[in-house]
């Protein structure tokens, strides 16, 4: 098992650039879940998505969107990027309300 | 909104001294908790959780819902738990339970 995966590793983008990050899991994970990591800022939840078929706001989800586009993939889009989106972004899933969220190795985005 | 905090940004120790990284929550009913670790250049992973009252890497965190703390505890530093650890309750008004990461605490073992 290759657990959760996320590509790109790192990605340099312009203002006003588009891109999509892209997390897979082969877990058979039900919810998955897009963060990022800033520092002092610990880890903050963009979106999530309970099940296939369905996604929700989390705490800072401006500025992106998501697809879930089947039980395995989870993808973040950012339309424009801004320079305030420079941070750590890393994918999670886990099986149920209590389990263990398993984490994607993180995408380093810098937006000049 | 549930609430948690880890007062401290960094904590320098050296090796073979007692380590406690502090957690505080806010939540009135019976919460779920975790303790998260990211080595560097490692991706996040879970360290413990509260419900399975075990001892991981010699580890272990108590809940004291009197104090709504769960710190994290090791009698004994080793360079290798050089960290940074994230505390993490469970958000019981999110579906699917989502977590609520603190802030994090770099955790420096010294030789």
């Amino acid at each position: 098992n290759a657990g959760v995966t996320q590509t790109p590793k790192f990605q340099v983008l312009k203002t006003g650039q588009s891109m999509t990050l892209q997390c897979a899991q082969d877990m058979n994970h039900n919810s998955m879940y897009w963060y990022r990591q800033d520092p002092g800022m610990g880890l903050r939840l963009i979106y999530y998505s309970a099940s296939e078929g369905t996604t929700d706001k989390g705490e800072v989800p401006n500025g992106y969107n998501v697809s879930r586009l089947n039980k395995r993939e989870f993808s973040l889009r950012l339309e424009s990027a801004a320079p305030s989106q420079t941070s750590v972004y890393f994918c999670a899933s886990k099986a149920g309300v209590s389990y263990e969220q398993y984490f994607g190795p993180g995408t380093r985005l810098t937006v000049t | 909104a549930q609430r948690v905090t880890q007062p401290e940004k960094l904590l320098s120790v050296f090796k073979g001294a007692p380590v406690e990284l502090k957690c505080n929550y806010s939540y009135s009913g019976s919460p779920e908790l975790f303790w998260y670790v990211q080595y560097s250049r490692q991706r996040l992973q879970l360290l413990l959780r509260h419900i399975s009252r075990e001892s991981i890497k010699g580890f272990t965190a108590d809940l004291n819902k009197g104090e709504t703390s769960f710190h994290l505890k090791k009698p004994f530093a080793q360079e290798e738990d050089s960290a940074m650890y994230y505390c993490a309750p469970l958000n019981y008004g999110g579906s699917q339970g989502n977590l609520i990461f603190g802030k994090g605490t770099k955790l420096s073992v010294k030789p």
